[in-house]
């Protein structure tokens, strides 16, 4: 089946420093695949998503490429801000459209 | 457009009571519709999911259980609260690929 692995926390970084986190992912063809955040408190939200290979998802600054020959969906932003502290799950999709997240990776940005 | 409300916010419970929480969407039909318990150290778990009234599976084996009365009403359950039954649930609803959430419930089991 698909699987997924996400690089594990916390991610420390300095204001306007360069971000990366990798996802690496298994699958037979070439599924969707997505970026959630979740901001302190409260629920996941969807970031970005790829539907097939070499798509670019972007949103808010951040992007990912779908790349098939290193199959891989790391999410990257060029300068990040303090508000961009939370957790970055890439998750799993099964059937009947069921997300499986994991732990996701912690995100914090200092001033 | 599409909204999803889930309630209480937050909540404190004693060991051994029961508990509901409650979760609604507007402004779509026949949404498939889950609940995830977010607890330290154990990730984002995916609990139940429904693809319709009266159809509930179950993820994981738990002392919880769920039930969607109402087509965009789904609700989660438990009989007698356990201390591990503490953490961060949150409901969700999908249309095609995409997952959108509820705000979640806080849930102190003590």
């Amino acid at each position: 089946g698909n699987s997924v692995t996400q690089m594990e926390g916390p991610v420390t970084l300095s204001e306007e420093a360069f971000l990366t986190i990798n996802c690496t992912y298994t699958a037979t063809g070439y599924p969707s695949l997505f970026w959630y955040v979740q901001y302190p408190g409260e629920g996941l939200q969807l970031l970005l998503k790829a539907t097939k290979a070499d798509d670019k998802g972007s949103n808010k600054g951040f992007e990912a490429t779908y790349r098939k020959e290193t199959t891989s969906f790391h999410l990257e932003k060029g300068s990040v801000q303090v508000s961009d502290s939370a957790v970055y799950f890439c998750p799993r999709r099964g059937d009947f459209n069921k997300f499986y997240f994991g732990s996701g990776t912690k995100l914090n940005v200092k001033p | 457009s599409q909204t999803i409300h889930q309630w209480p916010a937050t909540l404190v419970q004693p060991v051994g009571s029961p508990l509901s929480l409650e979760c609604t969407v507007e402004g779509t039909s026949n949404p498939n519709l889950y609940w995830y318990r977010q607890a330290a150290g154990r990730g984002l778990q995916l609990l139940f999911y429904s693809v319709g009234i009266g159809q509930i599976s179950s993820e994981v084996p738990q002392n919880l259980s769920a039930s969607r009365p109402q087509d965009r009403q789904f609700i989660l359950s438990s009989k007698k609260l356990l201390l591990s039954d503490s953490g961060f649930y949150l409901c969700a609803w999908s249309i095609r690929e995409k997952l959108f959430f509820g705000s979640g419930t806080q849930l102190s089991v003590l």
